[in-house]
């Protein structure tokens, strides 16, 4: 099956920094790449929807200036938490979908564990 | 507005069967997705209905009915680790998945 793979897997950091996870498609190209937050016992939450090529259409009350998306191929997507405080600390999920139609299926990622100190 | 509901814990018996309902209310439709996430970690893939009635892979069965706005994941020979959250996922007219609250699922011994 389709792999997505995350990088890092977690991260710890300071008040104030920023973080930047990547999201990459291994096996097939992905046209569409979608970033979720997940905080504990609570279901996943769609942050935005980035297309390859074009600008991220980001969710009601998420901070485009704050979460930064840039999908510049068919592979990568990547996701910038900006000046992280302790209340972005959450689980970071991605899921690519394929180009190629079919079931259009989301394959995930491992997801990142933000923890902001 | 949209709405996925699903049973927020469920608890069953190594061995048995369970059935965990989901009900929907969508702009549009193109397939209801059930995704399995053991705690910690990303979302795994279960099934993929569009068309309705049931699908059945190995241990565990989806079934839709598009008329209801309403499908069910069904386990069986639960092993304890099928102890995890159950996500029902509907994709919308814009193909953007409306994700329900999910399911807890416990299996005792």
């Amino acid at each position: 099956g389709a792999v997505v793979s995350q990088h890092p897997s977690w991260v710890i950091c300071k008040s104030g920094t920023s973080v930047k996870i990547e999201c990459r498609s291994l096996d097939f190209q992905a046209t569409t790449m979608f970033w979720y937050r997940q905080f504990p016992k609570q279901s996943l939450m769609l942050m935005a929807t980035s297309n390859e090529g074009s600008k991220a259409t980001y969710e009601q009350g998420v901070e485009k200036d704050k979460f930064l998306i840039n999908h510049a191929s068919l592979t990568l997507s990547t996701l910038t938490v900006t000046s992280a405080h302790p209340e972005d600390s959450s689980f970071y999920i991605c899921s690519a979908r394929e180009a190629s139609g079919g079931a259009n299926e989301q394959f995930f990622g491992p997801g990142t564990r933000l923890t902001v100190l | 507005g949209q709405n996925i509901d699903q049973p927020t814990e469920m608890t069953a018996t190594e061995g048995a069967i369970v059935q965990i309902n989901c009900t929907y209310q969508t702009s549009g439709f193109n397939g209801l997705f059930w995704y399995q996430q053991h705690a910690g970690e990303a979302p795994t893939f279960l099934s993929y209905n569009v068309l309705d009635g049931l699908e059945e892979k190995g241990r565990f069965s989806s079934f839709l009915s598009r008329s209801k706005g309403y499908s069910y994941l069904l386990l069986k020979e639960l092993q304890m680790k099928d102890s995890a959250s159950y996500l029902c996922a509907v994709q919308d007219s814009n193909y953007q998945l409306i994700w329900g609250a999910g399911t807890k699922l416990i299996i005792k011994p």
